[in-house]
């Protein structure tokens, strides 16, 4: 089944305890990307992936990592967490430009 | 910067009724998307317009993409109780970007 896998599913933390989201795809898409939902503001994009190797900022890039090693996979750093960062994490790849989501990664930033 | 502004932002109607919801933007999109999304889920798309004018149907939702390629709209005839979700429209390319949303509640 093509499927984006995200794990955790829900995460709580404290301040500056550094975490990472997985993200893995099994759809063989050169395109990844992270976003964050928050409430009133919508879908917005952190970072994304062309291809192996080869990342670029979105929107909200600030407090962020990601790295491309393989092409199934595009996990998101958070390298000291601070509580602005507690949000609704989506993972996505992409393929012809039609977007594939995880289910989400809720996390919490105490 | 192009920002996507979709209204309303809430809508609750009661299940038979019609509704419109719209995204609008100052830019030129090459394709515009409209994805929903249910509680617990990731978005899932429904459906991309590419022409301006462009008018698509999937069933009872009716898509259509502005003359000039900046604004496009819903329209769900006699919504059911399982069209209740979170509506979203996306534009770009790489860098995809997304309105706020549309949360649609269908009453039985």
């Amino acid at each position: 089944e093509a499927q984006v896998t995200q794990n955790p599913r829900y995460l709580i933390t404290v301040t500056g305890k550094k975490l990472t989201v997985t993200c893995s795809q099994n759809m063989n898409h050169e395109y990844m990307s992270w976003y964050r939902q928050d409430p009133g503001l919508g879908l917005r994009q952190i970072y994304y992936s062309m291809n192996v190797e080869v990342t670029d900022k979105g929107d909200v890039p600030e407090g962020y990592k990601v790295s491309r090693k393989e092409k199934r996979n595009f996990p998101l750093i958070l390298e000291s967490p601070s509580p602005n960062q507690t949000s609704l994490y989506f993972c996505a790849s992409s393929f012809t430009g039609e977007l594939f989501f995880g289910e989400g990664s809720r996390l919490t930033v105490l | 910067t192009q920002l996507l502004e979709q209204s309303p932002q809430f809508l609750s109607i009661q299940e038979g009724e019609n509704l419109t919801v719209y995204c609008n933007s100052s830019s030129v999109f090459s394709s515009l998307q409209w994805y929903r999304q249910e509680p617990g889920e990731g978005p899932v798309l429904l459906v991309t317009v590419v022409t301006g004018g462009e008018v698509k149907k999937l069933k009872r939702l009716t898509f259509q993409f502005g003359d000039a390629r900046k604004d496009s709209s819903l329209h769900i005839t006699a919504a059911q109780p399982g069209d209740t979700g979170l509506y979203l429209c996306a534009g770009g390319l790489n860098d995809m970007r997304f309105g706020a949303g549309t949360r649609l509640t269908v009453k039985p």
